[in-house]
């Protein structure tokens, strides 16, 4: 079936490093969004990208949508503790509103 | 605003028992979603409503669960009988459109 692969599985980084993950598709996406969950807490809705190489900033969070639509990045600027959690892609594929969802990348803050 | 409002936040109940669950979309958000989380796992979509309409349930188990939303505003899903492999988070979402999926804090199911 379609699938949305996302990686890394994990992401050990010590505070003020960057942190990114990635997800891909062998099919072009109508759009991608993304996802953060807190430990023990639910997908909280971040962007939502559409356009071939767009690229979005939310403070430090640069979200791009590679150019053919088959990849997607969340790239995340000197980390902080504030930053832990797992972080989801998700996409409607070909427009059929049914979203798959990416395995996510659950970010560690080294102690 | 209020956001998706989800009961009960916890539940524990002996496999063969029955359990429900509801949720109380965002005002105004026409799509409705439930789905299953398991530790570790991303969101697994059971069933998604556009208003009253259950459009896609594909991977809704059918034999045991089944979902509802009465005039398309707030949604419940049961499970008849439970089964220990159904523990899980289970977690309702509404979006206006596609654009945006919230989510409420969940149910989560402990079937012992």
């Amino acid at each position: 079936g379609q699938q949305v692969m996302q990686i890394p599985q994990y992401q050990h980084v010590q505070e003020g490093e960057d942190f990114t993950t990635y997800c891909n598709s062998s099919t072009t996406l109508s759009n991608i969004q993304w996802y953060k969950q807190r430990p023990g807490g639910h997908p909280v809705f971040l962007i939502q990208l559409v356009k071939s190489g767009e690229v979005k900033k939310q403070k430090r969070l640069t979200f791009q949508f590679g150019e053919a639509k088959k990849n997607s990045s969340l790239h995340i600027t000197a980390t902080q503790t504030t930053d832990v959690g797992t972080y989801f892609c998700a996409s409607d594929m070909d427009s059929n509103y049914q979203l798959i969802w990416g395995a996510g990348t659950k970010l560690i803050i080294k102690p | 605003e209020a956001g998706v409002v989800q009961s009960p936040r916890y539940k524990i109940i002996e496999k063969k028992q029955p359990v429900a669950f509801w949720c109380n979309p965002i005002s105004g958000h026409n799509t409705l979603y439930w789905y299953r989380q398991n530790l570790g796992q991303g969101p697994e979509l059971l069933i998604r409503y556009e208003n009253e309409e259950a459009v896609d349930d594909s991977q809704l188990p059918k034999d045991r669960f089944s979902a509802e939303r009465l005039k398309g505003v707030d949604s419940t899903l049961k499970i008849q009988p439970a089964e220990l492999g159904d523990s899980a988070v289970y977690l309702c979402a509404s979006s206006l459109g596609l654009v945006g999926a919230f989510f409420g804090q969940g149910t989560r199911l402990t079937v012992v």
